[in-house]
């Protein structure tokens, strides 16, 4: 059973802090790794990918990935109210099928 | 452009009703998929169109049909549903290039699908 955990949360944060998203996934051989921000009642709407170790940036947005551990984060700094979202991981294996992890609530309070 | 467009954006029918749902894409992309989400729940996928032709269905019931006209276009034809499918109906496509992992879906606005 291929698995992509992600802890649901609320994760909140004061406005201007780094918020820290975290998730693992059970396939050893994912290869590729997405980020999706979702506000609710609208659809998920890509952040970042990443397919290799370590990290890679874009605007305020960083995403990390460590093969060995199975882990894959994302990094929002300067977080703003208007972050205030769900943020979906999801990972791909071989197929272009990308598994999804439950998500995680962000808050980011003023 | 990475816009995949989706109609209606609200639907509410009736059990005994037939209704389509409507999903265009114009970036070339080879995959098409069909995806239902509950709230507070992932997106659940349906169905995947990879070269107009239906590559995997996921053990949707028969109420639910998908259809490929072409490679730009997806529907979801609805027949009979039950108040348990009311839901967010997303369309997602993507390159659909057969063994690479680097196939980023893109995600339509969505159908909110109402069973009475």
């Amino acid at each position: 059973q291929k698995e992509v955990e992600q802890n649901s949360g609320p994760l909140s944060v004061p406005e201007g802090a780094i918020a820290s998203l975290n998730c693992t996934y059970s396939d050893r051989g994912s290869q590729s790794f997405f980020w999706y921000r979702q506000y609710s009642g609208k659809s998920p709407e890509l952040i970042m990918f990443i397919y290799s170790n370590g990290d890679k940036e874009d605007g305020r947005f960083t995403a990390q990935l460590n093969k060995a551990s199975q882990y894959v984060s994302l990094l929002i700094r300067d977080s703003q109210p208007s972050d205030s979202a769900t943020y979906l991981c999801a990972a791909i294996r071989g197929s272009y099928i990308p598994t999804f992890g439950r998500g995680t609530s962000l808050i980011v309070h003023p | 452009d990475t816009e995949v467009t989706q109609t209606p954006k609200h639907l509410v029918m009736g059990m005994t009703n037939k209704k389509s749902l409507k999903c265009e894409q114009h970036m070339g992309h080879r995959a098409m998929y069909w995806y239902k989400q509950k709230a507070k729940k992932p997106p659940e996928l349906m169905f995947v169109y990879s070269y107009e032709k239906l590559s995997i269905n996921e053990s949707v019931p028969s109420r639910f049909s998908p259809e490929c006209p072409n490679s730009s276009l997806l529907n979801l034809h609805l027949h009979a549903l039950q108040p348990e499918d009311s839901a967010l109906y997303l369309c997602a496509s993507s390159q659909g290039v057969v063994g690479t992992a680097r196939d980023t879906q893109y995600f339509g606005p969505g159908t909110r699908l109402t069973v009475l």
